[in-house]
């Protein structure tokens, strides 16, 4: 049964530019939600999609945007790329509207320079 | 803002030994998570408590709510090098998975 996938694993970018990372629920999850993890720190919640639409945002600037296609899986979108954003971005499934617990990928490390 | 403050940040100790993880919130949460994550991995679930003063125990693990929904605490039995890791606790206030998260304590465990 597999889990969470994410890819890239590891992405170098330049500040101003535009990156899509990639998300492949656990199977059997139709919940996705990104986080965003600064060294050191815990998890922020960036937003989470269900059924196609984004359900909760975390506070991060319009530049940060997703898409949850009809088989689950899901896209961040980051635009005008910040060196702040540099930080690991995780992705997490869950299964329905009542949450109990998240899967977690092993995330994308993005350093923007 | 709501914050969830994790203490200590640091905490390196011997095989054996037992030591406590704490996490505080003057909000009430509707459950609590706990997660720990090794290098290069993502968080991986421990355990979520719902209840006030529930606890639960998973093996030398043991996990409490406070009775006001408002803070938990992780307590570990006789650690082991196995235990080495970042732990993180994580709460939710509306059962829909916005997970405000802990800065998290980093754990060693010497042989």
């Amino acid at each position: 049964d597999a889990g969470v996938t994410q890819s890239p694993t590891h992405l170098i970018k330049t500040r101003g530019q535009q990156v899509t990372l990639r998300c492949s629920p656990k199977s059997g999850h139709d919940t996705v939600s990104w986080y965003q993890q600064a060294l050191g720190q815990g998890p922020q919640f960036i937003f989470q999609y269900y059924e196609e639409e984004e359900r909760q945002r975390g506070n991060f600037p319009d530049r940060f945007s997703g898409h949850q296609f009809p088989n689950y899986s899901s896209e961040l979108n980051v635009n005008a790329l910040l060196l702040g954003d540099s930080a690991l971005y995780l992705c997490a499934s869950s299964l329905g509207r009542i949450f109990y617990g998240y899967t977690f990928g092993s995330g994308t490390r993005l350093t923007v320079v | 803002t709501q914050l969830l403050e994790q203490s200590p940040q640091f905490l390196s100790i011997q095989e054996g030994e037992n030591l406590t993880v704490y996490c505080n919130s003057s909000s009430v949460f509707s459950s609590l998570q706990w997660y720990r994550q090794e290098p290069g991995e993502g968080p991986v679930l421990l355990v979520t408590v719902v209840t006030g003063g529930e606890v639960k125990k998973l093996k030398r693990l043991t996990f409490q709510f406070g009775d006001a929904r408002k803070d938990s605490s992780l307590h570990i039995t006789a650690a082991q090098p196995g235990d080495t890791g970042l732990y993180l606790c994580a709460g939710d206030y509306n059962q829909g998975g916005k997970l405000i998260f802990g800065q998290g304590t980093e754990l060693s465990v010497k042989p």
